[in-house]
């Protein structure tokens, strides 16, 4: 059974400094996709990031990166100059590629930028 | 694009009360998703349709949860009747699900909706 597992509940960052947001999993599959999602105070989830198992590098979307350790099975989220803006939960999830690909998410992080 | 459409946004009723939620996916997306999401808790899945046919709901509690996607577009889900414990937000999502290969994952990455936030008194 797929399981995602975020350690961090809450965590802080000043203003225009990196932090990294940690996820790990576990699957028996060989293939499947990892994904991180913001969800803001106004309970929308917003698509950040995705990196594909067999992805030869870690995924880049503008501020946002995926440190993939996959013999670690990690998924870190890291942000660069965090913005004020990037105050969330941040969730990290995961689809294998059994059956009609099951997402399964992680308990989330609350990450607050301080100004 | 339009994004994935939820309506109402906030519902408060009484306990043993009905209620129901619509979803307008995106359109093209043959997979649309329902999430339950408890105060502090991640998403959880409730049921997962494949254009108009179910392919996981096995969290659903289907003595009082049902739902349906008519069509393969639309989809609305119903509590009857409402417990205290089902206060939550409910999300639906879709994606455009390729089956096979393994670019085929990135396309099935999931849009979500605002969500429903349920309060039952």
């Amino acid at each position: 059974a797929q399981k995602i597992t975020q350690t961090q509940p809450g965590m802080f960052v000043q203003e225009k400094e990196a932090v990294t947001l940690d996820c790990t999993y576990d699957t028996s599959d060989q293939s499947y996709g990892l994904f991180w999602y913001k969800q803001p105070s106004s309970g929308e989830m917003i698509f950040l990031i995705y990196q594909g198992s067999y992805d030869e590098q870690n995924a880049t979307e503008g501020r946002y990166s995926l440190n993939f350790q996959k013999a670690r099975k990690s998924a870190n989220l890291v942000i660069s100059a965090s913005q004020l803006g990037d105050s969330a939960m941040y969730f990290c999830a995961m689809r294998d590629r059994g059956g009609y690909q099951k997402v399964t998410f992680g308990t989330g992080t609350k990450l607050q930028v301080i100004p | 694009e339009a994004g994935v459409a939820q309506s109402p946004r906030y519902k408060i009723i009484e306990k043993r009360q009905s209620v129901a939620f619509w979803c307008n996916p995106i359109s093209g997306h043959a997979t649309l998703y329902w999430y339950q999401q408890i105060l502090g808790q991640g998403p959880k899945l409730l049921i997962q349709f494949q254009n108009n046919g179910v392919v996981d709901d096995s969290q659903l509690p289907k003595d009082r949860f049902s739902a349906e996607r008519l069509k393969g577009v639309d989809s609305t889900l119903k509590i009857q009747p409402a417990k205290l414990e089902d206060s939550a937000v409910y999300l639906c999502a879709s994606s455009l699900v390729r089956r096979g290969g393994l670019a085929g994952l990135k396309q099935e990455t999931q849009y979500f909706g605002p969500g429903t936030r349920l309060l039952v008194l």
